[in-house]
């Protein structure tokens, strides 16, 4: 069975630090691992995802994410927070090599202090 | 803006009533799968169809069901609304295998 807990419901951050949210999966087969961030009001868009080959992950809006299977971890990091990453922020995992549902974490907000 | 969209954005019903939620896939896509968002949580799947078939649900009861139409869009029915079913409902297309894009969502509160 899948699943992901994610360490920290709310996150703060001061403009220009470092952003890492944390993320550690259960899975019995080998995981396709994802991370999505939902604005207020809006739907899931996609940051980036680990599927196989390189464990170092480069998504979107300057975010990166490492696949670490002997800590069976998948933390989200930026160099320097901007304003408009204050969001929340959802790890998944995916069973059956990503060909079915996403199992979520329960998600962290992230909040950048000006 | 992921091509997917849903109606209604929002709805209120009252406890027992049926709600019908609406979702247009992106062009190309043959796999969609609905997620009930409860406040403060992460979504959670409650099933997925392909190619007009059911192939995979959650931990959801009867009450929930859907379809999937030629075209490729879908509904998601909820019979018998309870209060705990007010949630923002999120539909995601994919092409079968692939990653999954999601919807805005349609914010469902019952009351």
């Amino acid at each position: 069975a899948q699943s992901v807990t994610q360490l920290g419901s709310h996150v703060s951050v001061s403009e220009g630090a470092l952003v890492l949210l944390r993320c550690n999966y259960s899975s019995s087969v080998p995981p396709y691992l994802f991370w999505y961030v939902q604005y207020p009001n809006q739907g899931l868009q996609l940051l980036l995802k680990y599927t196989t080959g390189a464990t170092l992950v480069k998504g979107i809006n300057g975010f990166e994410a490492e696949f670490k299977k002997s800590e069976t971890s998948f933390h989200l990091t930026k160099p320097s927070a901007h304003m408009s990453d204050a969001a929340e922020y959802f790890c998944a995992v995916s069973d059956l090599n990503g060909a079915n549902n996403l199992f979520f974490g329960t998600g962290t907000r992230l909040t950048v202090i000006p | 803006e992921t091509g997917v969209t849903q109606s209604p954005t929002h709805l209120i019903k009252t406890r027992g009533q049926q709600v019908t939620l609406r979702c247009s896939s992106q062009s190309g896509h043959n796999t969609v799968s609905w997620y009930q968002q409860a406040l403060g949580q992460g979504p959670q799947f409650i099933f997925q169809y392909y190619r007009e078939e059911e192939n995979g649900r959650g931990n959801f009861p009867p009450r929930f069901s859907g379809l999937q139409f030629p075209n490729y869009s879908s509904e998601l029915n909820v019979n018998a609304l309870e209060l705990d079913d007010s949630a923002l409902y999120l539909c995601a297309s994919r092409l079968a295998g692939d990653t999954q894009y999601f919807g805005p969502g349609t914010r469902l509160l019952v009351l």
